[in-house]
Parts: structure tokens; C-alpha cells; sequence
């Protein structure tokens, strides 16, 4: 099965910082990824998906990148509401594993 | 609206059964798989397994082969997670949530979780 590694696996960063998380799929998935947001104690929500499309009502300072094995998520300007974990998740074919998640917050 | 609504919370001793629901409106049931999620308290989110309603088509996470069972009932665009015997380790948050059948999408809705508690 394809092994999706996320980096770094937490992070702290300024108001206003640009952020960037990396997911890596150990073999070759196209553009079949996703990001998920799962702030604390909340349902997990899409944020982009087919690696680069931003899923409806999601601020435009989150962005994704990459195709093949390197993915990326950034934010443009790190924002207080912006503290959850982050997820991304393979789904080109089962089974459809996500990365061990990222949690990013506020210096 | 579109929304996946599911069952409540349980709690359980180690060795009972369990069933919990997944209802799917608002959108045509057919055309979703239906995805299950687990989340263990504190930790990340772990892809079960999916259905699709249309013909009960079932892939497992190699993790999940043998241990719970899916099943769908389109008649109603409910989904079903079921244990026959379980274990304090299947304590944890259960999430469904679908993904379009042919799309390049991922999950985009998702039910409210059920707790599912596991102690003697």
C-alpha cells in the first residue's frame, strides 16, 4: 500500500506568517489528493482537493500544490482561526490513507 | 441541505455488538460512496473503508479486514457500521462521510461523529 508522510508534524508560527506543509506519497498517486482542517474538537472539513482545487467558501490564503509524490498546503498569512491540524489523504485508489496529520499554532 | 446525519453515542461492554447509522439528504445517494473514518481519542484520522450504496461494493483498509462490517440500504440513503464482538480498543470517534463516485473530489461532507465507548 502507498505510505503518505506529512512534515513537519507540528508547527508554531506568527500572526501573519506564511506556512507550509508537505505530504509525500511513496509512490505515484497523479493529482488525487486532498487537505482536510480538523480544528480542536470539531469534524474534520475539506480544503482542497485534486491537490490544487480549493474546495467552496475556503479562504483563498490556503493554496495546494505538487502532483506525482510531493504535495503541498500552504497559507499565505497565517490567521488565529487557522490553529487545527491538518490532513492530507490519497485517494487515487484504495486504500485511500491519509498523512499522520500536521498541527499548526500560534507563536 | 446536504447532510449526513448520524446515530448517537454509545457505550459498550467488550464482547457486545454494535450498529451505528449514517443518514444521507439532501443528495442522490447513489452517486456517493460512502466513506468511514475512525478517529481514536487524541490521535489522527484513519480511513476504514468505503460502500457504495448502488450495488454494496466494499473495500477495507487492510487494518479494519475482519474486524466491523459496512452495509448500505439505498431504499432509505442510510449507511451502516457494525461490530459483532467488541474490544476496548475499538473505542474511538466514527465519522462517515462521502466522496463522489467518478469525480476527482475528496470527502467534502462529513456526519457529526459518533462516540463509540468501549469498557467493561
Amino acid at each position: 500500500d502507498i505510505q503518505m508522510t506529512q512534515s513537519p508534524s507540528s508547527l508554531s508560527a506568527s500572526v501573519g506568517d506564511r506556512v507550509t506543509i508537505t505530504c509525500r506519497a511513496s509512490q505515484g498517486i497523479r493529482n488525487y489528493l486532498a487537505w482536510y482542517q480538523q480544528k480542536p474538537g470539531k469534524v474534520p472539513e475539506l480544503l482542497i482537493y485534486a491537490a490544487s482545487t480549493l474546495q467552496s467558501g475556503v479562504p483563498s490564503r490556503f493554496s495546494g500544490s505538487g502532483s506525482g509524490t510531493d504535495f503541498t498546503l500552504t497559507i499565505s498569512s497565517l490567521q488565529p482561526e487557522d490553529v487545527a491540524t491538518y490532513y492530507c489523504q490519497k485517494y487515487n485508489s484504495a486504500p485511500w490513507t491519509f498523512g499522520q496529520g500536521t498541527k499548526v499554532e500560534i507563536k | 441541505e446536504v447532510q449526513l446525519v448520524q446515530s448517537g453515542a454509545e457505550v459498550k461492554k467488550p464482547g457486545e455488538s454494535l450498529k451505528i447509522s449514517c443518514k444521507g439528504s439532501g443528495y442522490n445517494f447513489m452517486n456517493y460512496w460512502i466513506v468511514w473514518v475512525r478517529q481514536m481519542p487524541g490521535k489522527g484520522l484513519e480511513w476504514m473503508g468505503i460502500i457504495y450504496p448502488g450495488d454494496s461494493d466494499t473495500r477495507y483498509s487492510p487494518s479494519f479486514q475482519g474486524q466491523v462490517t459496512f452495509s448500505a440500504d439505498k431504499s432509505t440513503s442510510t449507511a451502516y457500521l457494525q461490530w459483532s464482538s467488541l474490544k476496548a480498543s475499538d473505542t474511538a470517534m466514527y465519522y462517515c462521510t462521502r466522496r463522489h463516485y467518478y469525480d476527482n473530489n475528496g470527502l467534502d461532507v462529513w456526519g457529526q461523529g459518533t462516540t463509540v465507548t468501549v469498557s467493561s
